[in-house]
């Protein structure tokens, strides 16, 4: 079945970066993008950006930029999202997410289980 | 950027109850550009709505989306036990591509 599996809950001091994983399974992993959404605790959803496993091409929130990364390896179908200068308040679980489209436009329609990033010294 | 402003913040009603959440948007979104997610306590947000009205594989058709340019709605037409729970709505814009979350409706038991 389709899914997508992150990489463990991370602990870093403040100024580190982390580096958080996420491995497609299921489909054709260059097929559909994948994004990136944060949530620190008891909040909202928070975009991030996106990468294009085939291109490699990547757009990021302004908020984000200068300090986040996508990557990608598509010879084990797995895309990366690097986040550095840590502060406290990218304390979050960060989700990658699939993005499907066709009829109906773009659309999460498969989520990873989230990875936990606490940041604290 | 444009802002999704959700309402109400907080839905209090019983099983078998209609409810109906809002998400208006401070700009037209095109409708194909407009999804909702669920979100249960320590779980990933599940896509419900995409298309402001089509449903995601597999959600029971007591969802259901509507409207266009800046208002929409999610409702659920007679409310189960497993449907409360947080309720997000997304536009994606693609000049430059972006996408935004409103910022949630907590559908809680009465």
């Amino acid at each position: 079945q389709v899914q997508l599996v992150q990489s463990g809950a991370e602990v870093k001091k403040p100024g580190a970066s982390v580096k958080v994983s996420c491995k497609a399974s299921g489909y054709t992993f260059t097929g559909y993008y994948m994004h990136w959404v944060r949530q620190a605790p008891g909040q909202g959803l928070e975009w991030m950006g996106r990468i294009n496993p085939n291109s490699g091409g990547t757009n990021y929130a302004q908020k984000f930029q200068g300090r986040v990364t996508m990557t990608r390896d598509t010879s084990i179908s797995t895309a990366y999202m690097e986040l550095s200068r840590l502060r406290s308040d990218d304390t979050a679980v960060y989700y990658c997410a699939r993005v499907g489209g066709g009829p109906g436009g773009p659309r999460m329609d498969v989520w990873g289980k989230g990875t936990t990033v606490t940041v604290s010294s | 950027e444009i802002v999704l402003t959700q309402s109400p913040g907080t839905l209090s009603l019983s099983p078998g109850e209609r409810a109906t959440l809002s998400c208006r948007a401070s700009q037209s979104v095109s409708s194909s550009y407009l999804a909702w997610y669920q979100q249960k306590p320590g779980q990933a947000p599940r896509l419900l709505i995409y298309g402001a009205s089509s449903r995601a594989t597999g959600i029971p058709d007591r969802f259901s989306g509507s409207g266009s340019g800046t208002d929409f709605t999610l409702t659920i037409s007679r409310l189960e036990p497993e449907d409360f729970a947080v309720y997000y709505c997304q536009q994606y814009g693609s000049s430059p591509p972006e996408y935004t979350f409103g910022q949630g409706t907590k559908l809680e038991i009465k």
